[in-house]
């Protein structure tokens, strides 16, 4: 993706409830991988979740789900039963020629 | 299963001294390799990427270099350091399209 726009920097949620974290992109390629990341406070770069653009279904990793709207060139990340341990900054992400553009960061908080 | 490995994890440095980061991969072989720095509480910025021994491509101009003298080796450089190269430098390797990174060095140029 060339531009990659996440436009909430700061989120909260409380233990157990569902969250959504937003992510809209543009891109000129027809085919594309689009990715969330998260980084917990040991700054290690964890991939969450991948998205194949030519794919349709939405993919799922456990709690962690994605809404794939390609049209809308929006791809959205839900966290289901947040977790304590879910606490971190989450980037969207999006795969072009031997790159990755990422978004800015949503910094997520999982209130006890 | 490949890892990937940064070295050292913290290092503070004077102003105009040099710097040497290391990077290496295992369990792969020809992977496409990357530096990203990250200031603190910021997204990531791409230096240099490579995809092949040699092959070195810079994203944006700065006081930094990087090599690749081996195929699962990419090492981060600079001459002489600036404050403003203060950050978190992060190494990834990718076999296709996503990106898994290494634990990251944070450096603090004083």
């Amino acid at each position: 993706a060339q531009t990659v726009t996440q436009s909430q920097p700061e989120m909260s949620v409380q233990e157990a409830e569902t969250v959504t974290l937003s992510c809209t992109y543009d891109t000129s390629e027809s085919n594309y991988y689009l990715f969330w990341y998260k980084q917990p406070p040991s700054r290690q770069m964890i991939l969450v979740i991948r998205q194949e653009a030519y794919k349709q279904q939405n993919a799922t990793e456990n709690r962690f789900s994605v809404n794939f709207q390609k049209a809308a060139k929006s791809f959205s990340l839900k966290i289901s039963d947040s977790q304590l341990g879910d606490t971190a900054m989450y980037f969207c992400a999006g795969a072009g020629s031997y790159q990755l553009t990422f978004g800015k960061g949503t910094k997520l908080s999982v209130i006890p | 299963s490949q890892t990937i490995h940064q070295w050292p994890a913290t290092l503070v440095q004077p102003v105009g001294s040099p710097l040497s980061l290391e990077c290496t991969v295992e369990g792969t072989s020809n992977p496409n390799l990357y530096w990203y720095r990250q200031a603190a509480g910021r997204g990531l910025q791409l230096l240099f990427y490579s995809v092949g021994i040699g092959q070195i491509s810079s994203e944006v101009p700065q006081n930094l270099s990087a090599s690749r003298p081996q195929d699962r080796q990419f090492i981060l450089s600079s001459k002489k350091l600036l404050l403003s190269d203060s950050g978190f430098y992060l190494c990834a390797w990718s076999g296709l399209n996503e990106q898994f990174f290494g634990p990251g060095t944070r450096l603090t140029v004083l």
